[in-house]
């Protein structure tokens, strides 16, 4: 079946410093799935950060990007300069792009603490 | 910002009740999604609906697990018997095709 791997459960950035966070991906089901990164700040629900639907296009938001690489599998998150508002746990996920109601696998979620 | 609505938010249960739990897709979304989310952070999905209809459905779904989408009035999750390892957050996703998105989720705790 599909999976989604990232690899560290926890990061710690310095406030302005530069972040990156990990995203493989295997797809079984279809050869180019869509992919996203969701995030869930302290104490709020589930939010869609960003999508790529269209392999070797970026998406980004709130000065966050990724990449859809389909060569390496990977959609890693990175950011520039993060700030304190961005701790978090962000989650990267895909889905199959065959109809439109094709659920989402997830990986099992990245902590980002930043310290000021 | 998600407009999906899921009550209760918190919810206990002793081992063999039944444990119920609703939610209400943003309007003008065909689709809803139920998952699961463990104490370990995985995920796992249920069940899905278009338009009422049930799209797919895990194993573990059709044996103690029961939902529905009826229309005009909330979706629901129901667990016929409830089991420890049943403990998890709840999370209801509703989409217009494509990216999905969810409620603030229900904390069930079976004891």
């Amino acid at each position: 079946g599909d999976s989604v791997t990232q690899t560290e459960g926890q990061v710690t950035v310095s406030e302005s410093k530069s972040l990156i966070i990990n995203c493989t991906y295997s797809a079984t089901s279809i050869a180019y799935p869509n992919l996203f990164w969701y995030v869930r700040y302290p104490g709020e629900g589930l939010q869609l950060l960003l999508k790529v639907i269209t392999a070797g296009q970026k998406g980004s938001s709130r000065g966050f990007e990724a990449t859809y690489n389909k060569e390496t599998t990977s959609f890693h998150l990175q950011k520039a300069s993060v700030q304190e508002s961005d701790s978090a746990v962000y989650y990267c996920a895909l889905s199959s792009n065959t109809g439109g109601a094709d659920r989402l696998t997830f990986g099992k979620g990245t902590q980002l603490i930043i310290q000021p | 910002n998600s407009k999906v609505i899921q009550t209760p938010r918190y919810l206990v249960k002793g081992q063999g009740q039944k444990a119920k739990m609703r939610c209400i897709p943003e309007k003008g979304h065909p689709v809803v999604f139920w998952y699961q989310q463990n104490k370990n952070n995985e995920f796992k999905f249920l069940i899905n609906f278009q338009n009422q209809e049930v799209l797919q459905q895990i194993d573990m779904t059709e044996k103690r697990f029961s939902a529905e989408c009826p229309s005009n009035s909330p979706c629901s999750l129901e667990i016929q018997s409830s089991e420890a390892g049943d403990s998890a957050l709840y999370l209801c996703a509703s989409s217009p095709v494509g990216e999905q998105y969810f409620g603030p989720g229900t904390r069930l705790t079976v004891l």
